[in-house]
């Protein structure tokens, strides 16, 4: 069965710093796709960015940017210029090519500091 | 576009009360998604519908839940009868078709206290 590990149950950043969140994953699929989603004190579950595994080229979306590491089976998640609204819980996630199914790491409180 | 709405965005209701949680997918959406969210249990998958069609059940907890997704915009999840145990954030998510390129996205969440 696939699973997803965050490390970090917290991390804090110094406002406008560059930050990098953890994410390993176990599967022995080769086609999926990994995802981070943002939720932030509002609770909504926002999606920050995705990768498909058959890519080499890491995912961007503006300060936000993935190492995706196929063979050690991690995925980070980089926010540069850190500001005070990317203050939230930051979820990895994976699914199976074959399934709808999300699976879910434990979640990295991020702080900002002003 | 309007995303994912859910209604209500906060429920409190007494043991026993039977609770009927909203939910209205992205329009155009075939695939739907119910999650639980708790801090023991992170977040859980319910159900999933798919062309109004539940596919997978096995994560509703009991015969306590149900849900039922009578036209494709529109889904409900009834907890009836609720119990303490059940207060959580309960999330709908649509996606597009439910294929492997899917994105899911996600509604703002039902906060449930059951006292």
């Amino acid at each position: 069965a696939q699973t997803v590990t965050q490390s970090q149950p917290e991390m804090s950043v110094q406002e406008a710093e560059t930050v990098t969140l953890s994410c390993t994953y176990d599967t022995s699929e080769s086609d999926y796709y990994l995802f981070w989603y943002k939720q932030p004190p509002s609770r909504q579950m926002i999606l920050v960015i995705r990768q498909e595994a058959y890519k080499q080229q890491n995912a961007t979306e503006n300060r936000f940017s993935v190492n995706f590491q196929k063979a050690a089976k991690s995925f980070s998640l980089k926010i540069s210029d850190s500001q005070l609204g990317d203050a939230a819980m930051y979820f990895c996630a994976y699914r199976s090519y074959s399934n709808y199914q999300l699976i879910w790491g434990a979640g990295t409180k991020l702080i900002i500091k002003p | 576009d309007a995303g994912v709405i859910q209604s209500p965005r906060h429920e409190v209701t007494e043991m026993g009360q039977e609770v009927t949680l909203r939910c209205k997918p992205i329009s155009g959406h075939n695939s739907l998604f119910w999650y639980r969210q708790t801090m023991m249990r992170g977040l859980e998958l319910l159900i999933y519908f798919n062309n109004n069609v539940p596919i997978d059940d096995s994560g509703m907890p009991e015969d306590r839940f149900s849900a039922k997704m009578p036209n494709a915009s529109f889904s409900t999840l009834k907890i009836q009868p609720s119990e303490p145990r059940d207060s959580a954030v309960y999330f709908c998510a649509s996606s597009l078709s439910g294929g492997p390129t899917d994105t899911q996205y996600f509604g703002p969440g039902t906060r449930l206290t059951v006292l």
